[in-house]
């Protein structure tokens, strides 16, 4: 199975900094990646999908970029509602993996 | 509104078996892959069963294979997990979701049930 790490598992961060959340893929994924966040108690929400395409519905504060291993979800200004969990999630195989999780929290 | 509502969960005991289910409505239900995955208390999501748009396809992750059983019925816009053999680390909520294809990969995972709660212990 494709292994996917993010990195940091918590960051703590202030409304209006703009956030970073690294995933690194344990082989090639060329661009199928997905972010998704979670808030306590809730389902997951899409985000991102095939690395850099925004979900509709979906803020343009976030944003998608990488190819093959290394891979970023960036959140240009952070907002109150941002504080929650992301994962990101590879869909190169049918043994769908997800990172360990990014909890953003406020400083 | 798409919405995707589960039923099912509770408690049982080890070796028990369990159902869930998850009623779309809102969209055409047969058009669309349809996944299980599960999240275990204060960990991350695993996904754990596919179902292609008219079941003749079914993948499980080796986690379950063998235990559960993933079905649909397109007339009654219903999925199904069948859980048997069910083990203390089974306990997790679990998620219905809908896959959706983009640039021809397999699918991601663009609308989630609400989830149902599976707690397995003596």
């Amino acid at each position: 199975d494709i292994q996917m790490t993010q990195s940091p598992s918590t960051l703590s961060a202030s409304v209006g900094d703009r956030v970073t959340i690294t995933c690194r893929a344990s082989q090639n994924i060329d661009s199928w990646l997905a972010w998704y966040q979670q808030k306590p108690g809730k389902a997951p929400n899409l985000l991102i999908y095939q690395a850099s395409n925004l979900e509709n519905g979906v803020s343009s504060r976030f944003s998608g970029s990488g190819y093959g291993t290394e891979f970023t979800l960036t959140i240009s200004s952070l907002q109150p509602d941002d504080f929650a969990t992301y994962y990101c999630q590879q869909y190169r195989t049918y043994v769908w993996t997800f990172g360990q999780g990014t909890k953003v929290e406020i400083k | 509104e798409a919405q995707l509502v589960q039923s099912g969960g509770g408690l049982v005991q080890p070796g028990e078996s369990l159902r869930l289910s998850c009623e779309a409505s809102g969209f055409t239900f047969s058009n669309y892959r349809m996944t299980w995955l599960r999240q275990a208390p204060g960990k991350g999501l695993e996904w754990i069963s596919y179902i292609s748009k008219g079941g003749d396809t079914i993948y499980y992750a080796a986690s379950v294979r063998g235990r559960f059983t993933i079905s649909r019925d397109n007339a009654a816009n219903s999925l199904s997990l069948q859980m048997s053999s069910l083990r203390v680390e089974d306990t997790a909520v679990y998620f219905c979701a809908r896959g959706r294809s983009e640039g021809g990969g397999y699918p991601i995972f663009d609308l989630w049930g609400q989830g149902a709660q599976v707690t397995v212990s003596s």
